[in-house]
């Protein structure tokens, strides 16, 4: 099993270009999500789905939209990048139910830098 | 918002030493997460723990779940090469939701 996959792994955008990043996950887990980490500093949720159908804000969701695709697939947009998004992007799975649901599997990551 | 705060940020020690690095919040966690994340890649679950006083090994880890729900504790012990990286932890926002929020990150460095 591949686990959590992320595309692409680079990034480069100038100000005001759109891109996808994309995330999918081969454990059959219901929940899926998408952090940034900045240097120095934890990982901040910006968005979130507890399963197939359903999306949420987390703690950052400004400037970013969701798609959940199917239970697989989970895409994070940036519509009008800004110099403020350049960051490492993670994406993760759980399961979504008891105990298990806070254990979350991580992607490889998406360095994005936008001039 | 919750907070977790990691001690020490970051640490240098000789390959061989023990390593113990804490978590802690001023609210109550009823789970507490470690994570390891190697350069350039993404974190990786090492212990979950799920029960106040809990102490859980995984190979020469060994993290606790503080008495008072508040903290945790994460132990390494004989440190080689391969443990360096940065360290968080992280718990549920809410319990009962799947958020979770995460510490800033213990930095460890090790010296051969």
């Amino acid at each position: 099993n591949a686990g959590v996959t992320q595309t692409p792994k680079f990034q480069v955008l100038k100000t005001g270009q759109s891109m996808t990043l994309q995330c999918a996950q081969d454990m059959n887990h219901n929940s899926m999500y998408w952090y940034r980490q900045d240097p120095g500093m934890g990982l901040r949720l910006i968005y979130y789905s507890a399963s197939e159908g359903t999306t949420d804000k987390g703690e950052v969701p400004n400037g970013y939209n969701v798609s959940r695709l199917n239970k697989r697939e989970f895409s994070l947009r940036l519509e009008s990048a800004a110099p403020s998004q350049t960051s490492v992007y993670f994406c993760a799975s759980s399961e979504a139910y008891r105990q298990a649901s806070y254990e979350q599997y991580f992607g490889p990551g998406t360095r994005l830098t936008v001039t | 918002g919750q907070q977790l705060n990691q001690s020490p940020q970051s640490m240098f020690i000789q390959e061989g030493e023990d390593v113990s690095m804490n978590c802690t919040s001023s609210s109550i966690f009823n789970t507490w997460l470690w994570y390891k994340q190697d350069p350039g890649e993404g974190p990786v679950l090492l212990i979950a723990l799920y029960k106040a006083g809990e102490l859980t090994s995984n190979g020469r880890l060994t993290a606790q779940f503080g008495i008072t729900r508040k903290d945790s504790f994460l132990n390494i012990s004989a440190s080689i090469p391969s443990d360096v990286g940065i360290y968080f932890c992280a718990g549920p926002l809410i319990q009962g939701a799947q958020k979770l929020v995460f510490g800033q990150g213990t930095r460890l460095t090790i010296n051969p």
